[in-house]
């Protein structure tokens, strides 16, 4: 079975400052790791993915994360936010193994809030 | 171009009273996923169709079914609604391919009122 931590429930930040949102997994087998967004009152979005080869990941919205196998991590990073990042970040995995088990295991998300 | 389309965006249905979501896709995949969001909290899967083979979590309570009919279409019913059943409810479809890739795209979702 895997599982996901996402260490900080919220993270304020002054808008142009770095962020780095931080998720920790666990899993007896290799996955896939995703990171997905959430605005207010809307669907999730992928913001970005991992699935093998670069351990850095790049995606839509100046975000970027690093796979870490040795640590079981895969943090959020921007080096510079906007008001408009304000959202909630959700990182998920999944297994890699081929057949029925199709599911997310997701973490319970982290509340990023830029302020002016 | 919206590829997930949920309706409607907002439902206020009745303590009890059966209640029907509805998603559909312009993806053509063969996976439809039925979510539920409660406030400040992550999504929790409820049950999944991979074509027409229905795939319940086995802590879904009896009250919500899920009918496909086709690849485009997947609703989901709450047949007695209760106060517990509101929150969001996202549907989501993914491609099944080669090496297995559980990318998921996230309709807009239906966020549930019960009074």
């Amino acid at each position: 079975a895997q599982s996901v931590t996402q260490l900080d429930s919220q993270v304020p930040v002054f808008e142009e400052a770095p962020v780095e949102l931080r998720c920790n997994y666990s899993s007896s087998v290799s996955v896939y790791l995703f990171w997905y967004v959430q605005y207010p009152n809307q669907g999730l979005q992928l913001l970005l993915k991992y699935l093998s080869g670069s351990t850095l990941v790049k995606g839509i919205n100046g975000f970027e994360a690093e796979f870490n196998k040795s640590q079981t991590s895969f943090h959020l990073r921007k080096p510079s936010v906007h008001i408009s990042d304000t959202a909630e970040y959700f990182c998920a995995v999944s297994d890699r193994r081929a057949g029925n088990n199709r599911k997310l295991i997701w973490g319970l998300g982290t509340s990023l809030a830029v302020n002016p | 171009d919206a590829m997930v389309i949920q309706n409607p965006r907002y439902q206020v249905t009745q303590f009890g009273k059966p209640v029907t979501l509805s998603c559909s896709q312009t993806l053509n995949h063969n996976v439809m996923y039925w979510y539920q969001q409660k406030s400040s909290q992550a999504p929790k899967l409820l049950f999944h169709y991979y074509d027409k083979d229905f795939n319940n979590e086995a802590d879904t309570p009896d009250n919500f079914q899920s009918r496909r009919p086709n690849t485009s279409f997947c609703f989901l019913d709450i047949r007695s609604p209760g106060l517990g059943d509101a929150a969001m409810y996202l549907c989501a479809t993914s491609r099944d391919e080669r090496p297995l890739n559980t990318e998921a795209f996230f309709g807009q979702g239906t966020r549930l009122t019960v009074v």
